[in-house]
């Protein structure tokens, strides 16, 4: 069964303060990792997809990074207009589906 | 590009009465399409997934009598919530999957609240 597990649940940064935000998975035959990012009653929106080890992918202030067991989100100088929360979904085997991890709640305070 | 719009982006009922969500690609057409589930603080959950004219995949424990599910053409899908109860209140948020990419898009959801 394929498991995504993201890291920390929440994190608080003061602006400015750079950090990552981790998702670990097990999958047989990943086919892509993807990021996202939801605000409040909103739908998630796409920022990054990943398909082999070693990929990197740049977007303003946000670096998605991916090895064989995980990914990292890192985010540079960040503002709070930065503040979300991140999702990160693999898609494996097969199909078209998507599992999701449980999200990293960002919170950037000025 | 690569929008998707939902409609309502919030609704009120009674219980036991049937609600319809729509769910649209604005400039893209897709071939599959997704209905996701999300509790408050929670992650998304998959429900069912749906192919251009044909009949959809619920996940398991999804029940399909309830939650029908529609793909009639290669821009719109929907979600009808049948005798719905409180239970039932959640986030609905559809997405879409462009026949030649393998991204998902998603709508901006629909607050389902049922008294």
């Amino acid at each position: 069964e394929d498991q995504v597990t993201q890291s920390p649940e929440a994190l608080r940064l003061q602006e400015g303060e750079s950090s990552s935000l981790n998702c670990s998975y097990t999958v047989s035959g990943l086919r892509g990792l993807f990021w996202y990012r939801q605000d409040p009653g909103k739908g998630p929106e796409f920022l990054f997809t990943l398909y082999s080890a070693g990929e990197e992918k740049e977007k303003e202030r946000l670096k998605a990074t991916l090895t064989k067991k995980e990914s990292f989100l890192h985010i540079t100088a960040p503002k709070p207009e930065d503040s979300a929360t991140y999702l990160c979904a693999v898609r494996a085997g097969a199909g078209n589906m998507l599992t999701f991890g449980g999200g990293t709640r960002l919170m950037v305070k000025p | 590009g690569a929008v998707v719009s939902q409609h309502p982006s919030w609704v009120i009922c009674k219980s036991g009465t049937s609600v319809k969500i729509e769910c649209r690609s604005l400039d893209f057409q897709a071939t599959t399409m997704f209905w996701y589930r999300q509790f408050p603080k929670q992650s998304l959950m998959l429900m069912a997934t749906s192919n251009e004219g044909s009949k959809a995949t619920y996940e398991q424990g999804v029940e399909k009598d309830k939650f029908l599910i529609n793909h009639a053409s290669l821009t719109l899908s929907t979600l009808t919530v049948t005798s719905a109860h409180p239970e039932d209140s959640s986030f609905y948020i559809c997405s879409a999957k462009p026949g030649q990419g393998s991204e998902q898009y998603f709508g901006p959801g629909t607050r389902l609240t049922v008294t």
